[in-house]
């Protein structure tokens, strides 16, 4: 059983167009989080939610809207694709938030997104 | 927020040789974690481990948070140990998300 699972694993998409990842974990977990992987393959937080509800945005462009519908669901939508956002997103989760609780993350596969 | 430094950046091995890797933090952690990417890009979780000593197979990883480091030890290096490993810290006082270092690139040759 796949613990954090997204799809598609590849995107090959035109500028200027909208697509959307999706991300599930099936842990039980209370916090999900996007993260994007640049080409020199550093690894920085885009968005953390916790109980569905949005608690880190770290100054993405609004291009980029996640949508929790639930606690085990973390979607990622972006709009109007630039070269720029090529990259590969991972989704993770962790079943606390907060450091006194456990805390440790698990990433899904990635999703490479090639915008050309 | 924390700043994540790892050495060395890059790491060629041949098959069979002992490694170590470092990350240093700046700053007290409850969390910190040692990933493996491998050649496929998948992001492997092999440690979690705020302080202390923990084994796993030939992997090993010891955290002393006192002094705001840990190290991850492999021992007789395969080939499938290549690609990059990372650790990573909460960002602010032990709440996440984390705070990536910049990985080392390890390259074991047969």
């Amino acid at each position: 059983d796949t613990a954090v699972s997204q799809t598609p694993k590849y995107l090959v998409t035109q500028m200027g167009n909208d697509k959307s990842i999706k991300c599930e974990q099936n842990l039980g977990h209370d916090t999900m989080y996007w993260y994007k992987q640049d080409s020199k393959k550093f690894l920085k937080i885009m968005f953390s939610y916790n109980n569905k509800e949005l608690i880190i945005n770290e100054t993405v462009p609004n291009r980029f809207s996640p949508k929790s519908p639930d606690k085990a669901h973390l979607n990622l939508h972006i709009n109007s694709l630039e070269l720029g956002d090529s990259a590969v997103y991972f989704c993770a989760s962790s079943q606390d938030f907060s450091g006194s609780g456990n805390t440790e993350a698990f990433f899904g596969q990635g999703t490479r997104l090639t915008v050309v | 927020g924390i700043q994540v430094e790892q050495s060395p950046p890059d790491l060629i091995l041949q098959e069979g040789a002992n490694s170590t890797l470092r990350c240093n933090f700046s700053d007290s952690v409850n969390n910190l974690q040692w990933f493996h990417q491998n050649p496929w890009g998948q992001l492997i979780n092999l440690f979690y481990i705020p302080s202390g000593t923990k084994q796993n197979g030939r992997l090993s990883a010891t955290t002393v948070a006192t002094e705001r480091y840990s190290l991850l030890y492999i021992s007789s290096s395969q080939t499938t140990d290549s690609g990059v490993y990372f650790c990573a810290a909460p960002r602010n006082s032990g709440n996440t998300p984390l705070v990536f270092g910049k990985g080392t690139r390890l390259s074991v040759i047969a």
